[in-house]
């Protein structure tokens, strides 16, 4: 059975870098079926892209977070990465990291519990 | 302001049949499927239908979805407790070239 677990250092400082880790157990991130994205969630608002990771070695990033935002894979240890520079208040959610079945879809199948990131000083 | 439309909030009571809507444009609901995701207070959203329609294996079939041109519905026939949640549709948007959600509903059982 697929899971996802989303893992980080904590709080950020406001200008630092975010980095985040995706591991997933019961399929291999290489397998060729399966996109991999993060979504991050304000507290108490909505849900937004941030981007995704396919597994052609190709990325699609939100235009908005696109200049700021990095994912990547270690097959190796089955884990995803994203990294968010600059990073600012309203950087802080909670991020998930899920399965996107569908290239260039909004179909995430399976999701992670999600990591709580604050951005503050 | 989301990009596609949602209602804040949608209430009834057990047993009842709830519907939440959703309207979005041509370059999103109108060319590609919606796709829709329950979120229960503090975990992370669950796919709930996908593909307009379709229902995975674990989801009741007391949830049911259509669309329509520009605008999507969902319907929670016999309303529980549990059913209390938040409720996303969302979409690939061909002008953004990105997925694009509704601001969310929460749907209140009383």
């Amino acid at each position: 059975q697929l899971h996802l677990q989303e893992s980080g250092p904590g709080p950020v400082k406001p200008s630092e870098t975010l980095s985040l880790t995706c591991t997933v157990s019961g399929a291999s991130i290489g397998s060729g079926s399966y996109y991999w994205a993060w979504i991050r969630q304000p507290p108490g608002r909505g849900l937004e892209w941030i981007g995704t990771f396919f597994y052609s070695g190709n990325t699609d990033y939100s235009s908005s977070l696109k200049s700021r935002v990095a994912i990547s894979v270690d097959e190796s240890k089955n884990e995803v990465y994203l990294h968010v520079t600059s990073v600012t208040a309203a950087d802080t959610a909670v991020y998930y990291c899920a399965r996107q079945l569908g290239y260039r879809s909004s179909w995430y199948s399976i999701w992670g519990q999600g990591t709580l990131v604050t951005v503050s000083s | 302001q989301s990009v596609l439309t949602q209602p804040p909030s949608a209430s009834g009571t057990p047993g009842q049949t709830v519907s939440i809507s959703c309207s979005g444009s041509p370059s999103n609901l109108g060319r590609n499927s919606v796709f829709w995701y329950q979120q229960v207070a503090g975990t992370a959203p669950k796919l709930l239908i996908y593909r307009d329609d379709q229902r995975p294996s674990e989801v009741p079939d007391r949830f049911s979805a259509s669309k329509s041109g520009t605008s999507a519905s969902l319907a929670i026939n016999g309303l529980r407790s549990d059913d209390e949640a938040d409720y996303y549709c969302a979409a690939w948007d061909d002008g953004l070239s990105g997925p694009v959600f509704g601001g969310g509903t929460h749907l209140t059982v009383v």
